[in-house]
């Protein structure tokens, strides 16, 4: 077990820049999420993904956010015209397909917007 | 809908104090599953237990013991003989067995003071 991966751990963008992190899951686990996490609250669920497909997305994820998984292992999330509001930690998950099984988190990708 | 209440948001200890968090959860699903995190400082969050709604038993880790009653949809956690390593940031979550979507309470900020 590698763990989960995520790159990059910071970045930096100005209002308006598109902004890409990566999410490398553990390799046997065919379902991969992404949460965001603003400073004094719980992680908020934003999509997921079991193997390419993505099952689930959540109201918080508008329409400059997009987040693909094209081979059913690594996953990209793109946020486009970055806003202030973005500003968050991103952070990536994975877990097997099998109820209730539970997640394993990356360290997680800290996003500022200037 | 689903949804985790943590009401403590920050709770300060001496080390070797027992101290216990609370977690409320709602759900009108009779098959789920809960869990508690670990957040410390580096960020990277820690899985620390998992119960599904038919195991009411109450679980011992070493210091960490835990406390889940259906008839009033808690599951809290203590710690006894708190360590300053034990200061972090404490989340309780819940899934369905058939959805993927886990909702994080908003977390408990523990201090443990030497």
């Amino acid at each position: 077990d590698t763990g989960v991966s995520q790159n990059p751990r910071h970045k930096i963008t100005k209002r308006g820049q598109n902004v890409t992190f990566r999410c490398d899951p553990i390799s046997e686990h065919n379902r991969l999420y992404w949460y965001r996490q603003t400073l004094g609250q719980g992680p908020e669920f934003l999509t997921y993904f079991q193997n390419e497909a993505q099952l689930e997305k959540s109201r918080l994820l508008s329409d400059r956010f997009s987040a693909e998984r094209p081979k059913g292992s690594f996953s990209t999330l793109e946020i486009q015209r970055t806003e202030q509001g973005d500003s968050a930690m991103y952070l990536c998950a994975s877990n097997r397909t099998q109820g209730g099984e539970k997640l394993f988190f990356g360290s997680g990708t800290q996003l500022s917007v200037l | 809908a689903q949804k985790v209440t943590q009401a403590q948001t920050e709770i300060s200890v001496v080390e070797k104090e027992d101290v216990t968090l609370d977690c409320v959860y709602e759900t009108r699903d009779t098959t789920y599953y809960l869990f508690w995190y670990k957040q410390p400082p580096s960020g990277e969050l820690v899985f620390l237990i998992r119960r599904n709604s038919f195991d009411e038993q109450n679980e011992i880790s070493g210091r960490y013991s835990w406390n889940f009653q259906k008839s009033t949809s808690s599951f809290n956690f203590t710690i006894t003989a708190s360590q300053v390593v034990d200061s972090a940031v404490y989340f309780c979550a819940l899934t369905l067995s058939y959805g993927q979507n886990f909702v994080f309470g908003p977390g408990t900020r523990l201090s443990v003071l030497p």
